[in-house]
């Protein structure tokens, strides 16, 4: 059973365009965390958000936790090709390991 | 900064042979994790441990076994590598107190190849 559905699975996009990537679930989070991983490396953490109804702003990047702590969305304004790579959400269940989603590839070209 | 670093960037080995992979992190975090990134499958856990010589099964723990004999190292062994455990093997360190409630910081990766 895949506890977080990350959609869509695929985006490929031109420069200067928006695009929004969600991840959701019918199981309550304590937190979720938005990593990002380029090929041939190790998913790096970008930001984690803890409040239902948080936004949190990384530049051109904007996170928001659901108001119920159950889906989460990534919005990215004016895409650059430096935004390619996997995006992978995770979830805190207040265990040790995190639950997560398949991710999202994004391919930005200019 | 966290760092996490893996043995070996590729690996080629031939099936039945005993693989190692060491993972070592600089932070005195007490969770360390191996996971398996397959394309369509994700990140899949194989084992975790939270303290020295404590460890968890995760979702995949079949044909793996790992070893905690200290704090910031944390082995993968394949007993006997077989062709379907080509892949990459990416290793996380996280601890699990606020405010770095369990926050993942990974290494690099390991592509593993058995033929």
């Amino acid at each position: 059973t895949q506890l977080l559905e990350q959609s869509p699975q695929f985006l490929s996009i031109q420069e200067g365009e928006n695009l929004t990537v969600y991840c959701n679930s019918s199981s309550v989070f304590s937190s979720l965390q938005w990593y990002r991983q380029e090929p041939g490396e190790g998913p790096v953490l970008l930001v984690t958000v803890v409040t239902g109804g948080e936004v949190k702003k990384l530049k051109r990047l904007t996170f928001q936790f659901g108001d119920a702590r159950k889906d989460s969305s990534l919005h990215i304004t004016a895409a650059q090709p430096g935004d390619t790579g996997l995006y992978l959400c995770a979830g805190d269940k207040g265990g040790t390991a995190l639950i997560f989603g398949k991710g999202t590839t994004l391919s930005v070209s200019s | 900064d966290v760092k996490v670093t893996q043995s070996s960037r590729y690996l080629v080995k031939r099936t039945g042979e005993k693989v190692f992979l060491e993972c070592v992190q600089d932070m005195d975090h007490e969770n360390m994790f191996w996971y398996r990134q397959d394309p369509g499958l994700g990140l899949r856990l194989i084992y975790f441990s939270y303290d020295v010589k404590m460890k968890e099964k995760g979702d995949i723990p079949e044909g793996y076994s790992v070893s905690r004999e200290k704090k910031e190292r944390f082995s993968l062994i394949l007993e006997s590598a077989s062709t379907n455990q080509t892949s990459m093997y990416l290793c996380a360190s996280s601890f699990p107190l606020a405010p770095r409630n369990n926050e993942q910081f990974f290494g690099p990766g390991t592509r593993l190849t058995v033929l």
